[in-house]
C-alpha cells in the first residue's frame, strides 16, 4: 500500500531564506506527483505537477524535483516571504494515472518578517 | 470565476441523521472527487467519478454515497451520519488523467 510522508511536520524559517520541503513515498511506481499549497480555513491550491518520465518543474519562485527511484520528492523555495506560510502538502498518482491522489500529512511553514 | 463550488460550508448534524454535500464545478471539466480531511490523517478519497455516469470508490467509501448528477454536479450522501465522519469535506474536479486537481473550500461538518 502506497504510503507518503512528508518530514518535518512544521518548519519556521526567517524571510528571504531558501529552503527545502521533503516528500517521500513507499511505491515507486506512480504516473505523477503533485505539490499543493493550503491556507488555513480554505482549500488546495495546485502548485506543480510533475510527470512520472520528469525530473523537475519550475513556477516562479518554486521547483519541484523527482527521484521516482528513490521515492522522493522536494519542493525547493527561492527567498521565501511572509506571504508564502500555509501548509505545503505532497500527493502520489499510483493508480493508472484515475487521479486517485494519496496524501502526505503536510508540512506547516511559518516565513517570519 | 467560481471555480469548484460547495454547499453548505458548515453543518453540524444528530447521530443518525442524513444529508447531501453538493458540489459543482464551472470549469467542463471530466472528473470530481470527494475527500476527507481528519487532523493526523490528511486527505483521503472517498469517491470520484473519472467521467459523467461512472463512480468509483476511493480509499474510505464506507457510510457514503455519491452521485455524478450530470458533468458539472457531483454530490455526497450521508445516509446515517456517525460521529466518526465529523471532517472537512473537499470536492474537487480535473480535466482527468494527469491533470492538476481544482479543490473547493470546504464543507466543515461536525456530528454530535
Amino acid at each position: 500500500k502506497q504510503e507518503v510522508t512528508q518530514i518535518p511536520a512544521a518548519l519556521s524559517v526567517p524571510e528571504g531564506e531558501n529552503l527545502v520541503l521533503n516528500c517521500s513515498f513507499t511505491d515507486s511506481a506512480i504516473y505523477n506527483l503533485q505539490w499543493f499549497r493550503q491556507d488555513p480555513g480554505k482549500g488546495l491550491t495546485s502548485l506543480l505537477l510533475i510527470q512520472s518520465s520528469q525530473r523537475e518543474q519550475t513556477s516562479g519562485r518554486l521547483n519541484a524535483s523527482l527521484d521516482k527511484s528513490s521515492g522522493r520528492s522536494t519542493l525547493y523555495i527561492a527567498a521565501s516571504q511572509p506571504g508564502d506560510s500555509a501548509t505545503y502538502l505532497c500527493a502520489v498518482d499510483g493508480s493508472s494515472n484515475t487521479g486517485k491522489l494519496i496524501f502526505g500529512q503536510g508540512t506547516t511553514l511559518q516565513v517570519k518578517p | 470565476n467560481a471555480g469548484v463550488t460547495q454547499t453548505p460550508k458548515f453543518q453540524v448534524l444528530k447521530t443518525g441523521q442524513s444529508m447531501t454535500l453538493q458540489c459543482a464545478q464551472d470549469m467542463n471539466h471530466n472528473s470530481m472527487y470527494w475527500y476527507r480531511q481528519d487532523p493526523g490523517m490528511g486527505l483521503r478519497l472517498i469517491y470520484y467519478s473519472a467521467s459523467e455516469g461512472t463512480t468509483d470508490k476511493g480509499e474510505v467509501p464506507n457510510g457514503y454515497n455519491v452521485s455524478r448528477l450530470n458533468k458539472r454536479e457531483f454530490s455526497l450522501r450521508l445516509e446515517s451520519a456517525a460521529p466518526s465522519q465529523t471532517s472537512v469535506y473537499f470536492c474537487a474536479s480535473s480535466k482527468g488523467g494527469p491533470q492538476p486537481q481544482h479543490f473547493g473550500d470546504g464543507t466543515r461538518l461536525s456530528i454530535l
